[in-house]
């Protein structure tokens, strides 16, 4: 059994660049959710994916978009980066019979 | 909506003492109660959850935690800490297991010798 795996682990942008970051959820997972976590808080939802429908939105703008595929694997874009969006962005597959989510070890966004 | 608060930003405590680190949930449904542990640089790892039944839960690492309905928290205990226990602790609530997670802000455990 896989876990859930993200990549790259860090990457640096300029503001007013995009992103994309990716997941890959763990086997027999359908569910996909990404949060945002800045220095010193708590992960904040973004938003969820089941079965490549976007299935809950969090308060993010729509330059926070993703993707989910037939593999269940995930993508977060990023358009028009801003500073504040400097953060630990964290995956979480799941399944819609579980009762947990389990975490990916995030992907470190700088943007300068 | 809910909402998760952790009522200690920072515990220090020694080595081999007990500790509890506090948290306190609203929501206008059931819900299900987790605790996650975040090592330096690292993602979240589940240390355990409240779905329904006991109310005493018991996690890994010799972690323990107790739902109580009627003061709506969900207390994490772990009777004698370790060195290796310093990481930051989240407590979160959902509505399903496949649903969002709401977190709090964290509390820093911070175990000395």
């Amino acid at each position: 059994e896989t876990g859930v795996t993200q990549s790259p682990t860090h990457l640096i942008k300029t503001r007013g660049q995009q992103v994309t970051l990716r997941c890959s959820s763990q086997s027999g997972h359908n569910t996909v959710s990404w949060y945002q976590q800045a220095l010193g808080q708590g992960p904040q939802f973004i938003f969820q994916y089941y079965r490549e429908e976007e299935n809950g939105r969090g308060n993010f703008p729509p330059r926070f978009s993703g993707l989910q595929f037939p593999n269940y694997s995930s993508e977060l874009n990023v358009n028009a980066l801003e500073l504040d969006d400097s953060a630990l962005y964290l995956c979480a597959s799941s399944s819609q019979t579980g009762s947990s989510a389990f975490f990916g070890q995030g992907t470190r966004l700088t943007v300068v | 909506a809910q909402s998760v608060t952790q009522l200690d930003s920072q515990v220090p405590v020694f080595e081999e003492a007990p500790v509890e680190l506090r948290c306190n949930y609203s929501s206008s449904v059931s819900v299900y109660l987790f605790w996650y542990v975040q090592y330096p640089n690292q993602g979240l790892q589940l240390l355990l959850k409240y779905l329904s039944g006991s109310t005493l839960v018991k996690g890994i690492n010799g972690f323990e935690a107790e739902f109580n309905k009627s003061q709506t928290s969900f207390h994490l205990r772990k009777p004698s800490v370790h060195i290796s226990d310093t990481a930051e602790y989240f407590c979160a609530v959902s509505e399903g297991g496949y649903s969002t997670l709401t977190f709090g802000k964290g509390t820093m455990l911070l175990v000395s010798p």
